[in-house]
């Protein structure tokens, strides 16, 4: 049990494009969803928490109209990365926490590796 | 301020010996303390966790890490390694009633088995 999925698994866009990453959990229910950038050697930075139908709560210094986070549902939240740059390229992951379980359970997506050419 | 080191960079150890990866944390309060294992180009995986009771944590794949609240420490080990342990490690903490239930992860410990 316990499983988190993202799509697409690896993305490649140009310059200026807009890049939606989903978040499922795929056998519980998620109040709480949160989302990781991981730049190559280097460990996870969170860039937001999100909580079901209400608005995400980003971290200093990552910016709300770049990454827009929607967490429409008890199991899907969503980044978009829009306008994406090169500088943008970077490995997302996903964790969520279950609704049942208390605070310390938190499960990992299999991340997705964007590429802004 | 909540924070994780994870002093060494990589790890090199032969298959068959033993193995450490270490951590050290800064937290007020009593920590809760994980280790997450993670190969190329996936998601973490749940090694183990520390949230009271015993200082000695057992967890998936035969890894096992100690709690050491004099030292701050939580030092991952396991007593023989195997090839398919190398990967990238993480130690990771979270503080008792922070609302916004954030975990701090450190740099990342990459672990070379050797056969």
């Amino acid at each position: 049990g316990a499983v988190v999925s993202q799509h697409p698994s690896r993305v490649i866009c140009k310059s200026g494009t807009s890049v939606k990453i989903e978040c499922r959990s795929l056998d519980f229910q998620a109040t709480t969803m949160f989302w990781y950038r991981q730049f190559p050697k280097q460990s996870l930075m969170l860039m937001a928490t999100s909580n079901e139908g209400s608005k995400a709560t980003y971290e200093q210094g990552v910016e709300k109209d770049k990454f827009l986070i929607n967490h429409a549902s008890l199991t899907l939240s969503t980044l978009t990365v829009t306008s994406a740059h090169p500088e943008d390229s970077s490995f997302y992951i996903c964790s969520a926490r279950p609704a049942s379980g208390g605070n310390l359970e938190q499960f990992f997506g299999p991340g997705t590796r964007l590429t802004v050419l | 301020a909540q924070s994780v080191a994870q002093p060494e960079d990589q790890v090199n150890v032969a298959e068959g010996n033993p193995l450490t990866v270490k951590c050290t944390y800064s937290v007020s309060g009593n920590p809760y303390l994980f280790w997450y294992v993670q190969y190329p180009n996936r998601g973490l995986q749940f090694l183990l966790k520390y949230i009271t009771g015993d200082n000695l944590v057992k967890g998936s794949y035969g890894f096992e890490a100690e709690f050491n609240k004099s030292q701050t420490s939580f030092h991952l080990k396991k007593p023989s390694a195997l090839v398919s342990d190398s990967a990238l490690y993480f130690c990771a903490v979270r503080a008792p009633n922070t609302g916004g239930f954030k975990t701090i992860f450190g740099a990342g410990t990459r672990l070379f088995v050797k056969a």
